[in-house]
């Protein structure tokens, strides 16, 4: 079955340190995967997305993600993170043959403490 | 600018009544998508649409219904039968190709009264 997991609901981390942010996917065709980002009350904001190519992949914001196919993991990453990081991150995926539909994690909010 | 809108960002719904939310785009994309949001719980499906005139059920339709008249415009009516409404709504549309990732509107925070 396809799926995607965010492991951790909440991740705390204190203003200019890094945070790493864990997804993990289940699939039996080829996927493509993207991060977004939302803020309270807002819709989402897609952050960056892994179609081909090179596994690291930069999006806004200073966020970046790696593609890992034999971990089946796009974990997303800063190096510093900032106050108005503050939001809740989702991870999805689509799928190269078969539906459109895009499989959403359950969400991970980070808050960023000063 | 080309966006997606969603309205009202708010509403208030009495038990046994039916409402309606708004969702236009004029992104030109062919296809659109209704999610509910709930703590906790990320964004679960409820219809989406890959085509003028033509709509699917997504996860969790009952309830809830659709129609997809004109390009621009994807409105969900909330229905008395839907026992637990109180959520947040996002309407989200993207062309009809698997890597080209979504764009939302800022949603509409529904609550019964």
């Amino acid at each position: 079955a396809q799926s995607v997991t965010q492991l951790d609901s909440q991740v705390p981390v204190f203003e200019e340190a890094p945070v790493e942010l864990r997804c993990n996917y289940s699939s039996s065709v080829s996927v493509y995967l993207f991060w977004y980002v939302q803020y309270p009350n807002q819709g989402l904001q897609l952050l960056l997305k892994y179609l081909s190519g090179s596994t690291l992949v930069k999006g806004i914001n200073g966020f970046e993600a790696e593609f890992n196919k034999s971990q089946t993991s796009f974990h997303l990453r800063k190096p510093s993170v900032h106050i108005s990081d503050t939001a809740e991150y989702f991870c999805a995926v689509s799928f190269t043959s078969g539906t459109y539909k895009y499989i959403f994690g359950t969400g991970t909010r980070l808050k960023v403490l000063a | 600018d080309g966006g997606i809108t969603q309205s009202p960002k708010y509403l208030f719904r009495k038990e046994g009544q039916n409402v309606t939310l708004s969702c236009e785009q004029n992104l030109n994309h062919d296809a659109m998508y209704w999610y509910r949001q709930d703590p906790g719980q990320g964004l679960r499906l409820i219809y989406y649409s890959q085509i003028v005139n033509d709509f699917q059920k997504g996860d969790i339709a009952e309830g809830y219904s659709v129609s997809r008249e004109k390009k621009e415009s994807f409105p969900l009516t909330v229905t008395s039968a839907q026992k637990n409404p109180t959520a947040f709504y996002l309407c989200a549309s993207a062309q009809n190709t698997p890597n080209y990732g979504y764009t939302f509107g800022s949603g509409t925070r529904l609550t019964v009264v």
